[in-house]
């Protein structure tokens, strides 16, 4: 009865690097969402993505920043040549958006803290 | 653009007190959600209030909505120290995308 898996849960990089952060959703859960939190804040919506399609990325930085969620694996949250400024918890939600199924909350994973040196 | 506010921002409160916590939002919203976040965890999915007039209870947490004032409340009883974490209100944004907007937070912390 796993719930939402993130890895890696710390990641440390140097300026101008990659970031790749993992999360697999729950399971039955096809929907995914990841949200960024910086510190002393609340979590600001990234995107959200269902299995092959992003469907949301309002909320994703126009630059070095993607998102993928294959048919099979987990969702990939992409951050190319780190800076300071992506230091942040990075957390992955997961649903089950089923028609009639409102009343279910996003199921959070225990994030990814992202340490750029 | 939804925007969701928490206040206050920090409460410190002696146990066996109430107090409550006041989540506003500026757009119609279906759903509103209440989650608890402790330090360096990830966020524990409190309450799901759905339609106006909408109350639920779990131990020392009461969560109320109001949709026509577009205001939500977390009501908390006699307070014990097990409840000291940030507390945090999310809207979703509804559509297609069921994003959740997310509030401040409040740093709740209960001295013994």
């Amino acid at each position: 009865n796993a719930g939402v898996m993130q890895n890696p849960r710390h990641l440390v990089r140097r300026r101008g690097q990659e970031a790749r952060l993992r999360c697999s959703p729950m399971k039955g859960h096809s929907h995914v969402y990841w949200y960024r939190q910086l510190p002393e804040e609340g979590l600001k919506f990234m995107v959200y993505l269902q299995k092959e399609n992003i469907i949301d990325e309002s909320g994703m930085p126009k630059e070095r920043f993607s998102a993928e969620f294959p048919k099979e694996g987990p969702s990939i949250l992409r951050i190319q040549q780190v800076v300071r400024g992506d230091s942040a918890a990075y957390f992955c939600a997961s649903s089950k958006l089923v028609a009639g199924l409102v009343d279910q909350p996003q199921h959070f994973g225990d994030g990814t803290r992202l340490s750029i040196l | 653009e939804l925007k969701v506010e928490q206040n206050p921002l920090f409460l410190s409160m002696q146990e066996g007190k109430n107090y409550t916590i006041y989540c506003n939002y500026s757009t119609t919203s279906d759903r509103l959600y209440w989650y608890r976040q402790d330090p360096g965890k990830s966020l524990e999915s409190l309450f799901v209030l759905l339609s106006n007039g909408a109350v639920k209870q779990e131990g020392r947490l009461m969560a109320s909505l109001d949709t026509k004032a577009r205001l939500s409340t977390l009501h908390i009883t006699a307070a014990v120290h097990d409840l000291s974490a940030t507390y945090f209100c999310a809207v979703d944004y509804g559509g297609a995308t069921n994003k959740l907007i997310f509030g401040t937070g409040t740093l709740l912390a209960v001295q013994p």
